[in-house]
């Protein structure tokens, strides 16, 4: 059975410019959650989509946007890059809510802000 | 508001040696699930387990053992016998249940884990 598939794994943008992470869950999944990663803050939680509808969403500006398709596939879009949105962000799938079922990661796309 | 405390930032083991990962949880809710996850430098995480409030059985999985105990808030994680392959920063995390409602993950700062051959 397929992981969950993240594109691209590399990024690199510059200031300004805005970004659109996708991902893959794992067939049958239909809960996906994204999560950014830094060194300083850790793993911190950004949204949870359930078909196609916001679950759960991290305390985060609203440069921070996503969407989930009816094939479950999600989007991530980060408008107005900052340095500070440098990260790598990692989506997780499951087949249920958070908690009742683990959630299964991908690879993540790291991101790089010049 | 929920909470994970990984006091070890790095451990350093030399081969066959076990190692006992440290976590900490705060959380109000009656119901609540955790969860160890690893990291290894490829930088995917790797599910490890998942334990329900209501189930404090400890548990066995190879050279992989969890501690869960209630009553300290705890769910301590121990590797037997490391190897090398061990090396990775490990997660613990908690999902808030009953009465938050399923919550996002809460996750520690990990713990770096070297395994020295």
């Amino acid at each position: 059975k397929a992981g969950v598939t993240q594109t691209p794994r590399y990024l690199i943008k510059t200031r300004g410019q805005q970004v659109t992470l996708s991902c893959s869950p794992i067939s049958g999944h239909r809960s996906v959650s994204w999560y950014q990663q830094t060194p300083g803050q850790g793993l911190q939680f950004l949204f949870e989509y359930f078909s196609e509808t916001q679950r759960n969403k991290g305390n985060f500006p609203g440069r921070f946007s996503g969407r989930q398709f009816s094939n479950s596939r999600s989007e991530m879009n980060v408008s107005t890059l900052e340095l500070g949105d440098s990260a790598l962000y990692l989506c997780a799938s499951s087949t249920g809510t958070v908690g009742n079922q683990p959630q299964h990661f991908g690879d993540g796309t790291r991101l790089s802000i010049l | 508001a929920q909470k994970v405390t990984q006091a070890q930032t790095e451990i350093s083991v030399v081969e066959k040696e076990d190692v006992t990962l440290d976590c900490v949880y705060e959380t109000r809710d009656t119901t609540y699930y955790l969860f160890w996850y690893k990291q290894p430098p490829s930088g995917e995480l790797v599910f490890l387990i998942r334990r329900n409030s209501f189930d404090e059985q400890n548990e066995i999985s190879g050279r992989y053992s969890w501690n869960f105990q209630k009553s300290t808030s705890s769910f301590n994680f121990t590797i037997t016998a490391s190897q090398v392959v061990d090396s990775a920063v490990y997660f613990c995390a908690l999902s808030g249940g009953v009465p938050s409602g399923n919550t996002p993950l809460v996750f520690g700062k990990g713990t770096r884990l070297s395994v020295i051959a």
